[in-house]
């Protein structure tokens, strides 16, 4: 069965400028959760949907936002892009919350 | 709030030694503990998991069990091969309903031949 893919896996934008990530679960998971991965935070928690709601939320600031569709995919999306946004972004699909989660590849955002 | 401290990295082994990770945790009532391994270039992949007091997660060889007297969950292996070099993670899960991990720093693994 197919693993969680993440698109695109590099991506290189300017300051100022906003990107969207996209996320697609592994079939049947209903559960999406995003992560930040920098060297001097480590891995930080963005969000979580779930049947298309946002279960929970971190401690970001509101530039950085996202959806969950009916087909579980999802896409985060980072408004007014700083220098600081330059991350590795982990995504993650689950079936439900107390379930194993299943990490993507990861999609690498520089800011230039 | 809660939070997930691991030993600093990085940690560089010979092939059949020893390997100890230390992982300590602070969080309310009873979270779920996880280790994760990072592979280059890779997301990550779980490596095992306890759900509560006193149970052992183990895969591949590696093991680590729940105390919570001592807030810990280190990660062992008796004998380290130059494959499992690659970055862990100790992570726990606090809030039931909702999917959200909360990692440690992670510790970098450099198993030389």
């Amino acid at each position: 069965k197919a693993g969680v893919t993440q698109t695109p896996r590099y991506l290189i934008k300017t300051r100022g400028q906003q990107v969207t990530l996209s996320c697609s679960p592994i079939s049947g998971h209903r559960s999406v959760s995003w992560y930040q991965q920098t060297p001097g935070q480590g891995l930080q928690f963005l969000f979580e949907y779930f049947s298309e709601t946002q279960r929970n939320k971190g401690n970001f600031p509101g530039r950085f936002s996202g959806r969950q569709f009916s087909n579980s995919r999802s896409e985060m999306n980072v408004s007014t892009l700083e220098l600081g946004d330059s991350a590795l972004y982990l995504c993650a699909s689950s079936l439900d919350a107390n379930t194993e989660a299943f990490f993507g590849q990861g999609t690498r955002l520089t800011v230039v | 709030g809660n939070s997930v401290t691991q030993m600093e990295g990085p940690v560089t082994l010979s092939e059949e030694a020893f390997l100890t990770i230390n992982c300590t945790y602070t969080a309310t009532g009873y979270p779920s503990l996880f280790w994760y391994v990072q592979y280059p270039g890779e997301g990550l992949q779980l490596l095992l998991k306890a759900t509560k007091a006193d149970d052992k997660g183990s895969n591949k060889g590696f093991e680590a069990t729940y105390r919570k007297e001592t807030t810990s969950f280190h990660l062992e292996k008796g004998s380290v091969q130059v494959s499992d070099s690659a970055v862990y993670f100790c992570a726990l899960q606090q809030i039931q309903g909702a999917q959200k991990l909360v990692f440690g720093q992670g510790t970098r693994l450099t198993i030389n031949p």
